[in-house]
């Protein structure tokens, strides 16, 4: 069964520190693509990145940083040097290669707090 | 720049009310899709749209009615509101092409709370 699993119920950080946010994922699928998402108190969802089960090369953008490994079924996401506005709750969800609708299946979610 | 709309961001209902719930997209999107939000428990998807009169189930219907008589809105229905379905209300849209490639597109939420 599909399943998308973020430990982390919480986390609070001070500004300029580096926060991992973890994401683990179960599929039967070979093929399927990985998102996170970001949701800031105005609570619209924000695409942040996707990845395909077959692109394991790690990604950077800016401060962000994505390490995906299939030999541990992880989606970890990185953010260096934290600032107040990072503050937000964070998404990490699922889709199946089988499915053509686009159905995502999310995990719980981290609620990360950057404090000045 | 696309856009997907809710029609409230806060509503506030009483219990046994029929309540509506908007979401309209301008992106010509054929899927759409209802999520309610809750503490601990991420998203969960109520029911989707795949086409013009065309639905399916989520992973939590009861309770819970669709409608899609225009492609470009989806409207979740509370048939008799209960103070179990106070929560926050999410709609989205992607493409059909490309699959499961797609990033789903979210509205702001809307914030419902049952009396």
């Amino acid at each position: 069964a599909q399943k998308v699993t973020q430990a982390q119920t919480e986390i609070s950080v001070v500004e300029k520190e580096d926060v991992t946010l973890d994401c683990v994922y179960e599929t039967r699928d070979t093929t399927y693509y990985l998102f996170w998402y970001k949701q800031p108190p105005s609570g619209e969802l924000v695409f942040l990145i996707r990845r395909n089960s077959f692109d394991e090369q790690n990604e950077i953008s800016g401060r962000y940083s994505w390490n995906f490994q299939k030999s541990t079924s992880s989606f970890n996401f990185t953010i260096t040097a934290s600032q107040v506005v990072d503050s937000a709750v964070y998404f990490c969800a699922l889709s199946e290669g089988s499915s053509n609708t686009g159905k995502l299946i999310f995990g719980q979610g981290t609620t990360l707090q950057v404090k000045p | 720049d696309v856009k997907v709309t809710q029609s409230s961001r806060y509503l506030v209902k009483r219990t046994g009310e029929k309540v509506f719930l908007e979401c309209v997209q301008d992106m010509d999107h054929e899927n759409m899709f209802w999520y309610r939000q809750d503490p601990g428990l991420g998203l969960r998807l109520i029911y989707f749209s795949y086409d013009v009169k065309m639905k399916e189930k989520g992973d939590i219907p009861e309770g819970y009615s669709v409608s899609r008589e225009k492609k470009e809105r989806f409207s979740l229905i509370l048939e008799s509101a209960s103070t179990n379905q106070t929560s926050m209300y999410l709609c989205a849209s992607t493409r059909t092409s490309g699959g499961s490639y797609n990033e789903q597109f979210f509205g702001p939420g809307t914030r419902l709370t049952v009396l």
